[in-house]
């Protein structure tokens, strides 16, 4: 596609729910990045794929979260029993290498989550 | 210390005057900086990228790095009003890009 493509753009749930979010990198990024951030705050790095790996994991919250990534293209972040805590936007970034290049990342508009 | 830090502002400039962006990084190996423009409700934009100590320049942009330092500027000349927004500091450390809390910058007309 012509950008980075997230779904759903905003997302209310009830506490204890699963949400899955949805990112559609550029065609041909390689590299695809998840990040969070809450009102006010800067940009939290959760989870780094390179194809349909993930070399460092270490930014998850917690265990509630996972990722993953098919086919070296389309990832989901999944957010099970969702805290109050979660509510934030969670951007997607990609780019055409890994950040070891020194590539640019491209950001998609994110996907609004609020937990009531 | 944290790892990328900004003032978070807000920075107030006159139009037309310069606005000068800070930003210190904690980590020596750090190779690549970005500097990213996000406005309100939107995502980050990439505005400049260096990656070797110097200043590199582009429009009414220039970024200054100073790894001796672990300093890393963005100069905007002539401010416009359109520039006001919130600038993102990032650095590339191992396979994490990692982004500061962002400096609120507001052009004054």
């Amino acid at each position: 596609g012509a950008g980075v493509s997230q779904s759903p753009s905003n997302k209310v749930t009830e506490k204890g729910k699963d949400v899955e979010l949805r990112c559609d990198p550029i065609s041909g990024h390689t590299a695809l990045y998840w990040y969070r951030q809450s009102l006010g705050q800067g940009l939290e790095f959760l989870i780094y794929f390179q194809g349909n790996s993930a070399p460092d994991k270490s930014g998850l919250p917690s265990d509630r979260f996972s990722a993953e990534r098919t086919g070296g293209s389309v990832s989901t972040l999944t957010i099970q029993r969702t805290q109050q805590e979660d509510s934030a936007v969670y951007l997607c970034a990609s780019s055409s290498m890994g950040p070891r290049s020194g590539n640019t990342i491209y950001f998609g508009e994110g996907s609004w989550l609020t937990v009531v | 210390q944290k790892e990328v830090e900004q003032n978070s502002g807000p920075l107030s400039v006159p139009e037309g005057a310069i606005a000068s962006l800070n930003c210190t990084y904690s980590d020596r190996v750090s190779q690549s900086f970005f500097w990213y423009r996000q406005y309100s409700g939107k995502s980050p934009e990439l505005i400049m990228s260096i990656y070797s100590n110097g200043d590199k320049e582009d429009g009414r942009f220039t970024a200054q790095l100073n790894k001796a330092s672990q300093y890393v500027s963005l100069l905007i000349r002539d401010s416009q009003p359109s520039d006001s927004a919130t600038y993102l500091c990032a650095v590339r450390r191992d396979d994490k890009i990692i982004f500061g809390k962002g400096t609120r910058l507001h052009i004054l007309p």
